[in-house]
């Protein structure tokens, strides 16, 4: 059971690149969603999903866009790197509702130069 | 929006003694939960209080929660070198049946053997 895989694990962009974080999971939730960590910082939320072709807004969605195909899948774009967005981000899921254990990824570091 | 704000920022103790941290928020919770972050890796559930529970006990894990002081208390006892991590408290303030949870800047908790 892999449970929220995310790849990738570290990821050096230049300015004005775009690039793709990949996140799975394997145990058909329905909630699925991506935070960014900074440096001395909580999670913040950027967005979320709860199911299949519904995705909405977090805390921080600007110069991210997300789809979500498939239950399993739920990919983060950033659309034209900035420095502002070298984080650490997380892939979470969890089953729908209220106080369900939520299940995060191993994380992927993120550096724009 | 920073919901939660746990308190120390960072605690050093020594292995056997007990660690309290400490975390206050802002608005009316439907629960509170807190998880642990080892360095370099994703968030790990602890455990869950939910609004009308006062306390709540996992192994050496006690959290307790005070609704009308806004505020919840971790206390890990006996601690031991492998509960060095920082712990983080999320509070999850409804709205749906999403769960999206607002992270607070966690407590850096170091233990010596």
């Amino acid at each position: 059971n892999a449970g929220v895989t995310q790849t990738p694990k570290f990821q050096v962009l230049k300015t004005g690149q775009s690039m793709t974080l990949q996140c799975a999971q394997d145990m058909n939730h329905e909630y699925m969603s991506w935070y960014r960590q900074d440096p001395g910082m909580g999670l913040r939320l950027i967005h979320y999903s709860v199911g299949a072709g519904i995705t909405d807004q977090g805390e921080v969605p600007n110069g991210y866009n997300v789809s979500r195909s498939t239950t399993e899948d739920f990919p983060l774009r950033l659309l034209s790197a900035a420095p502002s967005q070298t984080s650490v981000y997380f892939c979470a899921s969890s089953t729908l509702g209220a106080g369900n254990t939520i299940y995060f990824g191993e994380g992927s570091w993120l550096t724009v130069v | 929006s920073q919901q939660g704000e746990e308190d120390p920022q960072a605690l050093s103790i020594q292995e056997g003694e007990n660690a309290t941290m400490n975390c206050s928020y802002k608005t009316s919770i439907n629960n509170l939960q807190w998880y642990r972050q080892n360095s370099g890796r994703g968030l790990v559930h602890l455990i869950l209080i939910r609004s009308n529970e006062r306390e709540k006990h996992s192994g050496r894990l006690r959290v307790t929660l005070d609704t009308s002081k806004k505020s919840s208390s971790l206390l890990i006892t006996a601690s031991r070198a492998a509960d060095t991590a920082s712990y983080f408290c999320a509070t999850d303030v409804g709205g749906g049946s999403q769960g999206n949870l607002i992270f607070g800047k966690g407590t850096k908790l170091s233990v010596k053997p």
